[in-house]
Order: structure tokens, then C-alpha cells, then sequence
């Protein structure tokens, strides 16, 4: 079975700056799609990336960016420039083609003055 | 609709009642998954509907909960005698298709609370 892993529970930073969450996953596939989830205290789970395993280049979004090591299974999120606004829960998710989203338990962001 | 659009948005129930939690799509994503989060924890996949078939139900918990859905649109989310331990968010996602490269539009999910 597919395990989705993030080891940190909380995190902090200061606006304007850089944070990296961790993610690692457990499979067997060798073609799969790896997502981060940010759930503000609305609940509503919003997708701020995705990346295709087969893709070798790491995916991009404005401020969010990832970093995808396949063989090493892991799959970190950088936010650079930091607002208050990225304060959330963010989760990490996986998927084939043919399987639903698995997500890890997520980190929770906290971003200080 | 423009999103997707989930109700009650919070439900306190006695322990032992049954409660029906509600999903609209939207229009014309034909694949719907039900996911519960409780407090602190990730989210827990329940069912899958593709359609109106649910080709996986491995996560329901328990035979005290049940779904379905009509018309390829809609879906009810039904727990029956409710336990305290169904207390969590159930949140409700839709996609075009099953395939993976439909991402999943997320409802803003329903507190259910278990007095």
C-alpha cells in the first residue's frame, strides 16, 4: 500500500523568507502524480502544485516550488517570500492513474511578523 | 455550480442518530470521493463514485455507513447511530474523470460533532 509521510507537525516562519516542508512516500509504481494541498481554516483543500513522476523538471508555481528526488522518494515544498496569507495546514498527496489521492498528516504553517 | 458545495456546513447529533451529509459536484465532473478528517489527522479516503457506481468503498469503517449518489450529480453521505468517534470533517471532492490527470475540486467539508 501506498504511505504518504510528513515528519513535521508544525513549522514556522517569518514573512519574507523561505520554508521547505518534507514529504516522503512509499510505492512501488513507477508512474505516479504527487500533489501539496493547503487548507486554510476554511477547510476547503486548495492544490498549490503538482508533479509528474516522469517529469524530471521540478514543478513551479509563483512562490511555491518543489523539489522531487524519485529515487529518494521525496517530494518538499519551498515557499519563498512567505505572507501571512500561506499561514495553513498543507498536506502532501499521492496518486496513480488508476487510484485515489493518499495524503500524509500534514504540517501546520505558521508565518510571524 | 461553480464549486463544490457541501451541507450542513456543521451538524451536532446525539449519540445513536442517523445523519445524512450532502455533496453537489460540479456540473459534469463525473467522479466524486468522500474523504474524512479528524482532529489533527490526515484525510481518510471513504468511497469513490465514478458515476453513479462506486467501483471502491474500502474506507468505509463500518457497516453504519453508507453512500450514494444519483443522477451522476449528487451524493449522501449516510452514518447510521452515530458514535462519538464518527466526530471529524467530511469533506467531498470532485474530478472530470478518475484519471489521474484531473485534479480534485474539494467542498469545504461538514463538522459532524457526536454528543
Amino acid at each position: 500500500a501506498q504511505t504518504v509521510t510528513q515528519s513535521q507537525p508544525e513549522m514556522s516562519v517569518q514573512e519574507a523568507e523561505t520554508v521547505t516542508l518534507s514529504c516522503t512516500y512509499d510505492t512501488s509504481e513507477s508512474d505516479y502524480y504527487l500533489f501539496w494541498y493547503k487548507q486554510p481554516p476554511s477547510r476547503q483543500m486548495i492544490l498549490v502544485i503538482r508533479q509528474e513522476a516522469y517529469k524530471q523538471q521540478n514543478a513551479t508555481e509563483n512562490r511555491f516550488s518543489v523539489n522531487f528526488q524519485k529515487a529518494a522518494k521525496s517530494f518538499s515544498l519551498k515557499i519563498s517570500d512567505s505572507q501571512l496569507g500561506d499561514a495553513a495546514m498543507y498536506f502532501c498527496a499521492y496518486r496513480t492513474s488508476t487510484s485515489k489521492l493518499t495524503f500524509g498528516t500534514g504540517t501546520r504553517l505558521q508565518v510571524t511578523l | 455550480g461553480a464549486g463544490v458545495s457541501q451541507s450542513p456546513s456543521n451538524k451536532v447529533t446525539e449519540k445513536g442518530k442517523d445523519v445524512e451529509l450532502r455533496c453537489d459536484p460540479i456540473s459534469g465532473h463525473t467522479a466524486l470521493y468522500w474523504y474524512r478528517q479528524s482532529l489533527g489527522q490526515g484525510l481518510e479516503f471513504l468511497i469513490y463514485f465514478q458515476g453513479n457506481s462506486a467501483p471502491d468503498k474500502s474506507g468505509l469503517p463500518s457497516d453504519r455507513f453508507s453512500a450514494e449518489r444519483t443522477g451522476g450529480s449528487v451524493s449522501t453521505l449516510t452514518i447510521q447511530r452515530t458514535q462519538q468517534e464518527d466526530s471529524a470533517v467530511y469533506l467531498c471532492a470532485s474530478s472530470l474523470d478518475s484519471g489521474a490527470n484531473y485534479g480534485y475540486t474539494f467542498g469545504s467539508g461538514t463538522r459532524l460533532t457526536v454528543v
